[in-house]
């Protein structure tokens, strides 16, 4: 069974530019979450989809982060435009069912972004 | 709201000793409680699991108990190995959403 496939695995920009993630879930996992994983802590939720729709985003910071999952399947994370701030492990995981109480989550390598 | 403590490190141990790392988490209704492990370079795999209170998860040797007059998830192994040296996280999942704690660096020294 193939896992979560994130790309690409490292980044580097300036400040103000913008970048996009990539992540394509086990096929199947209907549930997919972005996180934000800052040197040193643990992962923060971003935003949570069920299939297509969003089902929670508070902690995603709006006026510059957005994400799609259009089709369902894979997701798309843009930050436009990048702080310094926003230097972090993006990660990506995916589930069968939302609350981890039968299904666990699979996380992908994730993508490393340095702003600078 | 619902979070997550757990105890920091980074812990140093030698091979075959007894590990412990403390969480405890705060959290509204019945929460099912994790244990992440992230080797260096790799993404975060689930450890172990466990779904309601007293239940005991355990996996590759490493067990927790979830504890909840104590709201506790301590994490336990007998007997360490170098291939241990990792990141553990503790997680819980309530109202459909994961906390994570901040995550204790393991080194296990021959």
């Amino acid at each position: 069974e193939a896992g979560v496939a994130q790309s690409p695995r490292y980044k580097i920009i300036e400040k103000r530019q913008s970048v996009a993630f990539w992540c394509n879930p086990i096929s199947g996992h209907a549930t997919l979450y972005w996180y934000q994983q800052i040197l040193g802590q643990g992962p923060k939720l971003l935003i949570q989809f069920q299939n297509n729709g969003v089902v929670d985003d508070s902690q995603l910071p709006k006026d510059r982060f957005s994400a799609e999952r259009l089709k369902g399947v894979d997701s798309t994370l843009k930050i436009q435009p990048a702080k310094l701030e926003d230097s972090a492990v993006y990660l990506c995981a995916s589930s069968l069912d939302p609350g981890g109480r039968v299904y666990e989550q699979y996380f992908g390598p994730g993508t490393r972004l340095t702003v600078t | 709201g619902n979070s997550v403590t757990q105890m920091e490190g980074p812990v140093t141990l030698s091979e075959e000793a007894f590990l412990t790392i403390n969480c405890t988490y705060t959290a509204t209704g019945y929460p099912s409680l994790f244990w992440y492990v992230q080797y260096p370079g790799e993404g975060l795999q689930l450890l172990l699991k466990a779904t309601k209170a007293d239940d005991k998860g355990s996996n590759k040797g490493f067990e927790a108990t979830y504890r909840k007059e104590t709201t506790s998830f301590h994490l336990e192994k007998g007997s360490v190995q170098v291939s241990d040296s990792a990141v553990y996280f503790c997680a819980l999942s309530g109202r459909n959403q994961f906390y994570f704690g901040t995550g204790t660096s393991l080194t296990v020294i021959p």
